[in-house]
């Protein structure tokens, strides 16, 4: 069973506040992945990172920013919260094996209002 | 185009139905293909992973791909009240900058007792 952590689950917030997501894995996994989800659309890769110190945008333009300090931890940060952030946040590890299988957290669901 | 297609929904179905869940992708480079499950305001969870073409099954959950038609499909049988939930395609492609992954929009599935 997959150790995925996020922080907080909900996030109601104002515009213009810098707000940080938290994922956390227990899993040794040393990739990670930040998704975005919208109600009836694909999930939309954002962030990833393949090892510590390493972090790549994906395919969807984000305003966010990621680091990789230690294996485990993998946070996203928006320095300005706006209406347009409004979503379902998912982090997500994969495995080392041959699959690479994506493995999720529960989600953190933010509103900008 | 997008490459991959899930139809959305939503299903439902009566307790103890067969269900089939269907996605098709147009890109001949996806090796490997998993289904996940999500809950309501809960991130996806793993129900199974194949390789080949071919059917693989895992106790009510059977899941097939035909790489010649490019076209998966997840059976359920015996269908419950707890399987209702979105149901996720997602299939991983090998590129140079390593492995891609591309998720279907999701099925919705009602299991009415």
């Amino acid at each position: 069973e997959a150790d995925i952590y996020q922080t907080p689950r909900y996030l109601v917030i104002g515009t213009g506040k810098k707000i940080t997501l938290e994922c956390s894995q227990t899993m040794g996994h040393d990739k990670m992945y930040w998704y975005q989800q919208d109600p009836g659309m694909e999930l939309h890769l954002i962030h990833y990172s393949y090892g510590v110190n390493s972090t790549e945008k994906g395919d969807l333009s984000s305003e966010s920013t990621v680091s990789r300090i230690r294996t485990e931890h993998f946070p996203l940060t928006l320095e300005s919260a706006r209406p347009s952030h409004t979503s379902q946040y998912l982090c997500a590890s994969s495995t080392r094996d041959i699959t690479d299988t994506q493995y999720f957290g529960p989600g953190t669901r933010l509103t900008v209002l | 185009q997008k490459e991959v297609e899930q139809d959305p929904g939503p299903l439902s179905v009566p307790e103890g139905a067969i269900v089939s869940l269907n996605c098709t992708y147009s890109n001949s480079a996806f090796q490997y293909f998993m289904w996940y499950r999500q809950y309501s305001r809960k991130g996806p969870e793993l129900l199974m992973y194949t390789y080949s073409s071919g059917n693989k099954e895992d106790g009510r959950f059977t899941a097939q791909v035909d790489k010649s038609s490019k076209y998966i499909s997840l059976f359920i049988r015996d269908s419950q009240p707890s399987d209702s939930a979105t149901y996720l395609c997602a299939m991983r492609a090998r590129t140079n900058t390593g492995n891609q992954f591309y998720f279907g929009t999701g099925t919705s599935l009602t299991v009415i007792p």
